[in-house]
């Protein structure tokens, strides 16, 4: 039971471009999401992130659209570096006794073309 | 500022032997979470603390694995009678608000020959 789900594995992307990252979700519970980014040995690093109650949220060169009817978040990156090659996973969240349970796609591996 | 601390980064065991892996949470940070990742996939959560208290376990956290969080701070994972498909990256993740961005540390690789 796959909750969340990013169907492209990897996206290649030229500098400079935009990079879109989808993901779609089935919970319609979820109340919070997040976009993560990860480089190899390491454990994912906060990206962004978007409240149920909003549909786009911006930061610097990122912005996340969430689209509540068709239960998809995107992450757009403008311009594209080589930095920003790395795997990217978004998240959903779902309150516990207080707390942000997170439930992750599978991941985007990004890569960056000079 | 020192991020999510996890100890060890890699470890290599026979199977039916007990491993105990550490977590040391951001400094202040009373919410901590452990996720298990295997190839190809994001994150699982495993269970959750708010403080000392494990407030919420996951149905792959089997009877063989167990969580403590005895003063609030750091945190320990142990699994008894390791088998092959405990093979994974075990992740922690501290957050001081509900909502709150999670961050995590960079994990344990467990590997059972």
């Amino acid at each position: 039971d796959q909750q969340v789900k990013q169907n492209s594995p990897s996206l290649s992307v030229q500098e400079g471009r935009i990079s879109i990252l989808n993901c779609d979700y089935t919970n319609s519970m979820f109340d919070y999401f997040l976009w993560y980014k990860k480089y190899p040995a390491e454990g994912p690093t906060f990206l962004i992130s978007i409240s149920s109650i909003k549909d786009k949220n911006e930061d610097g060169r990122f912005t996340v659209f969430l689209n509540k009817s068709a239960k998809h978040l995107s992450l757009h990156i403008v311009p594209s570096q080589p930095g920003d090659s790395a795997v990217y996973f978004c998240a959903a969240g779902l309150i516990i006794q207080g707390a942000q349970k997170l439930v992750f796609g599978q991941g985007t591996r990004l890569t960056i073309n000079p | 500022d020192t991020g999510v601390s996890q100890n060890p980064r890699h470890k290599i065991t026979k199977r039916g032997q007990n491993v105990t892996f550490r977590c040391d949470p951001i400094s202040e940070h009373n919410r901590l979470y452990w996720y298990r990742q295997t190839l190809g996939q994001g994150p699982e959560f495993l269970t959750y603390f708010q403080n000392e208290a494990q407030l919420e376990k996951s149905r792959l956290l089997s009877d063989r694995f167990s969580a403590e969080r005895p003063k609030g701070s750091f945190s320990t994972l142990e699994i008894q009678r390791t088998e092959q498909g405990d093979s994974a990256m075990y992740l922690c993740a501290s957050s001081l608000e509900m909502f709150q961005p999670q961050h995590f540390g960079d994990g344990t690789r467990l590997s059972i020959l």
